[in-house]
């Protein structure tokens, strides 16, 4: 799988629009981006994923550049609850049968 | 509901003393798999099973066993730990495909303490 550059950390007030980036210079045609979180004392859950198209869910919504070199992670209103870790991962076509990476991640506080 | 549950979830153990580990899924997944975590060095792949007896190496799989009898269980054997087995494990699944196909789930969590 294609390596992802995100940031260390960010910080965000509650309530307010939080964008969490992530760099995918590498990504291939076929790549599907991943998002991932994991709260404090939990195993990482599922947050969404998309191909090329922008995706939205009840958690989140995916923005994806036009070239796909980079993808944006949009949580609309954050909430305490919001602060963990945030993994995005590349998945390739055909990788099916191989681990999910979890690099580094960024971490994500939210201020009250 | 979707679950992969874990037990024990916290295990105080010695060293040399064998402990399991037992994780289950309810979602009829092919594909499952043992992390451990720790400070600073993220998750990392201790063994996973692609289905039914088919199981194999993981980045860390020294000190490990796995066994895959049935489709839904997939235990963690330590078979003589040592404190530097000390750290939160994980297992997870997954089906096969691609895209939502591919979904990890994971299990709560077992917090394992070596003396």
């Amino acid at each position: 799988d294609a390596k992802t550059t995100q940031p260390n950390s960010m910080e965000s007030n509650e309530e307010e629009p939080v964008h969490l980036p992530c760099n995918h210079s590498t990504i291939s045609g076929t790549d599907y981006i991943h998002w991932y979180r994991q709260l404090p004392s939990q195993g990482p859950e599922y947050v969404i994923h998309g191909l090329t198209s922008n995706v939205n869910n009840r958690m989140a919504s995916l923005a994806i550049a036009e070239d796909r070199k980079s993808s944006t992670l949009i949580l609309h209103r954050a909430t305490l609850r919001d602060a963990a870790v945030y993994y995005c991962i590349l998945r390739g076509l055909y990788n099916y049968g191989q681990n999910f990476v979890f690099g580094p991640g960024t971490r994500l506080s939210v201020l009250p | 509901e979707a679950q992969v549950t874990q037990n024990p979830r916290y295990l105080i153990t010695v060293t040399g003393k064998k402990l399991t580990v037992t994780c289950s899924q309810n979602m009829n997944h092919e594909y499952m798999s043992w992390y451990r975590q720790d400070p600073g060095l993220g998750l990392r792949q201790i063994y996973y099973s692609m289905n039914v007896e088919v199981t194999d190496k993981g980045d860390v799989p020294e000190g490990y066993k796995v066994s895959r009898k049935e489709k839904r269980n997939f235990p963690l054997i330590l078979e003589s730990p040592s404190p530097n087995q000390t750290s939160l494990y994980f297992c997870a699944s997954r089906g096969l495909g691609q895209g939502l196909e591919e979904t990890q789930y994971f299990g709560p969590g077992t917090r394992l303490l070596v003396l």
